[in-house]
């Protein structure tokens, strides 16, 4: 069965600075790999994915994503974190054969000036 | 394009009531999902579909909790009673059969049962 750890449920980070969210999962053929995000009252959007070929993927609003298979693990990153980032996170791992994806528990972002 | 549609997108309810909530999916989009949201339990899989059919309803907490989708457009769940520990956001979500495991939410609907 698939699963999605997403180990660190708040992190607080200042304006400028850079980010990384940590998402492990657990799957046993290649995964296609998801990050969401959540703003307060809304919906969640897709940030970038992973299905295959280069391993650093570019996602919307400047965040990147690199698949390490070796760690089972698809970090999120940002060089520059902006107030506008503050919102939940959510990494999810799908089987690529049209079952629904498996979430994380979301880890929500703070952004302080 | 239109998202996915979700109404109504707060709803406060006595409990015991009948509480529906709707969906209308992103048009040729052949899969639709329910998800739940919490704080305790995070993002829950409760019910999804392909092709108007339900494939796994395994998530669905009690028999209280229905869901139908008579058609391609439009789906519903249905609590009957509601119970206080019900009151979640409940998120509709589709994805056309073409873009891999990609999925679009709705707005979600925020439910709380008093």
């Amino acid at each position: 069965a698939q699963s999605v750890t997403q180990p660190d449920i708040h992190i607080t980070v200042s304006e400028g600075a850079s980010l990384e969210l940590r998402c492990n999962y657990s799957y046993g053929a290649t995964p296609y790999l998801f990050w969401y995000v959540q703003s307060p009252g809304q919906g969640l959007q897709l940030l970038l994915k992973y299905f295959s070929g280069d391993t650093l993927v570019q996602g919307i609003k400047g965040f990147e994503a690199e698949f390490k298979r070796s760690q089972s693990s698809f970090n999120l990153r940002k060089p520059s974190v902006h107030w506008s980032d503050a919102a939940e996170y959510f990494c999810a791992v799908g089987a690529g054969n049209g079952t629904p994806l498996v979430f994380g528990k979301g880890t929500r972002l703070s952004v302080i000036a | 394009d239109a998202g996915v549609i979700q109404s109504p997108r707060h709803e406060v309810t006595e409990m015991g009531q009948e509480v529906t909530l709707r969906c209308k999916p992103i048009s040729g989009h052949n899969s639709l999902f329910w998800y739940r949201q919490t704080m305790m339990r995070g993002l829950e899989l409760l019910i999804y579909f392909n092709n108007n059919v339900p494939i796994d309803d395994s998530g669905m907490p009690e028999d209280r909790f229905s869901a139908k989708m008579p058609n391609a457009s439009f789906s519903t769940l249905k609590i009957q009673p509601s119970e206080p520990r019900d009151s979640a956001v409940y998120f509709c979500a589709s994805r056309p059969s073409s873009s891999g495991n990609t999925i679009y939410f709705g707005e979600g609907s925020w439910l709380t049962v008093v």
